[in-house]
């Protein structure tokens, strides 16, 4: 499975951008940039995902680079329920929906 | 629209035992997939049911089994529980049509603890 590398942990301050980043060197033509939240005693919940463009929906932003090796989770207006350790998962055609977990970042926001 | 249920929400069992957790996928999907999630770890592809069909399976002994039934809900089979099989257990829907774009859609876990 193509591996992703994220920090850690990350804080931020409420009503403020966040921009969690990913690293993914080994990713191939056929894998979706997929991630996911997940808030203290949840199951993990869909952010967002892309494949080539940059996507954007109710929640997040996805930024991803032109080259496909790193992307960046955007919260536009962080808020203390967005406190949540965070998920870059690659997810690809053989993968028959297999989601490979890391480690996340843990994201805490300060009021 | 019903979001993914699962049960029991706890449950205490001894070594050795066996147990089974059940998922109730969300209405119109397919496809379900159990994760594993040690605590302060991230959650562990278990393996994939479509059609009442496994469909892959992670790195799991086969006292790890499931079912997936004609109305798609989906049971985990664990057979000689072991203390380190003490987790939350995670069912997750999607729809198998859209491939490794999908969306998985995951329950609130069933928190397994052996004693």
């Amino acid at each position: 499975d193509a591996k992703t590398t994220q920090p850690n942990s990350m804080e931020s301050n409420e009503e403020e951008p966040v921009h969690l980043p990913c690293n993914h060197s080994t990713i191939s033509g056929t894998d979706y940039i997929h991630w996911y939240r997940q808030l203290p005693s949840q199951g993990p919940e869909y952010v967002i995902h892309g494949l080539t463009s940059n996507v954007n929906n109710r929640m997040a932003s996805l930024a991803i680079a032109e080259d496909r090796k790193s992307s960046t989770l955007i919260l536009h207006r962080a808020t203390l329920r967005d406190a949540a350790v965070y998920y870059c998962i690659l997810a690809g055609g053989t993968s028959y929906g297999k989601l490979t977990f890391g480690q996340g970042t843990i994201l805490t926001v300060h009021p | 629209e019903t979001g993914v249920t699962q049960s029991p929400t706890h449950l205490i069992k001894t070594r050795g035992q066996q147990v089974t957790l059940r998922c109730s996928s969300q209405s119109g999907h397919n496809t379900v997939s159990w994760y594993q999630q040690a605590l302060g770890q991230g959650p562990q592809f278990i393996f994939q049911y479509y059609r009442e069909e496994e469909n892959g399976r992670g790195n799991f002994p086969p006292r790890f089994s499931g079912l997936q039934f004609p109305n798609y809900s989906s049971e985990l089979n664990v057979n000689a529980l072991e203390l380190d099989d003490s987790a939350l257990y995670l069912c997750a829907s999607s729809l198998a049509s859209r491939g490794p774009g999908n969306e998985q859609f995951f329950g609130p876990g069933t928190r397994l603890t052996v004693l």
